[in-house]
């Protein structure tokens, strides 16, 4: 079946520019997540969604950073005023639930920010 | 605070011999152990999960360890082969949701 798919699978932009990133799970997975990993560094959690629960936003790094799940399915991971140390390599994750299911991972969408 | 802890260097090994790769963690017991195996270019993949109550785990020529006492695991993979090459990720339950990984460990096996 079809995994989790991300897109766009790059974008450029400009310092100062908003940038939206999509992400879209696996069909009946109920927990998405998304990550953030820096060239030659490891992943860094962003924010976490589980059903209708409020979303966990402990891991973004500013109030910059914002992301929204519709419908319990499509997310959109927005970043507003970008900065150059936004560039890193966005992945999204989905699992079946919020225990400890293995996740599975989109390829991620390259951000530089110049 | 908590803290998990990968070689950062690179593991070269030539084909056919075992790779070990080593995942330590400080200040916490996870519940379990995730390894994941990541692709230049590409998202994680999910390869083995390991309970506390579990010593070990096999699957097809990868095994994984886990010690709770020395607070490590370890992930062995046999009969090693070039397309074994990549960057395997470890990442202990923190106790939230969503993962908290090593740093990784690149894995070069040489024809």
């Amino acid at each position: 079946g079809a995994g989790v798919s991300q897109s766009p699978s790059n974008k450029v932009t400009e310092k100062g520019k908003d940038v939206e990133l999509r992400c879209d799970p696996i069909s009946g997975h109920t927990a998405l997540y998304w990550y953030r990993q820096s060239l030659g560094q490891g992943l860094e959690f962003l924010i976490y969604f589980q059903g209708n629960s409020a979303p966990d936003k402990s891991g973004l790094p500013s109030d910059r950073f914002s992301a929204e799940r519709t419908g319990g399915s499509v997310s959109t991971l927005t970043i507003q005023r970008t900065q150059q140390e936004d560039s890193a390599v966005y992945l999204c994750a989905s699992s079946p639930r919020a225990t400890n299911d293995e996740q599975f991972f989109g390829p991620g969408t390259r951000l530089t920010v110049l | 605070s908590q803290k998990i802890e990968q070689n950062s260097e690179a593991l070269n090994i030539q084909e056919g011999k075992t790779a070990t790769l080593t995942c330590n963690y400080t200040n916490y017991s996870p519940a379990y152990l995730q390894w994941y195996r990541q692709d230049p270019g590409r998202g994680p993949v999910f390869l083995l999960l390991i309970r506390e109550n579990e010593k070990e785990k096999r699957k097809e020529r990868l095994k994984v360890t886990f010690d709770t006492t020395l607070k490590q695991s370890l992930f062995h993979i046999t009969a090693s082969q070039p397309a074994d090459s990549a960057t395997y990720l470890c990442a202990p339950d923190t106790g939230r949701r969503a993962l908290t990984f090593g740093s990784g460990t690149r894995l070069q096996v040489q024809p």
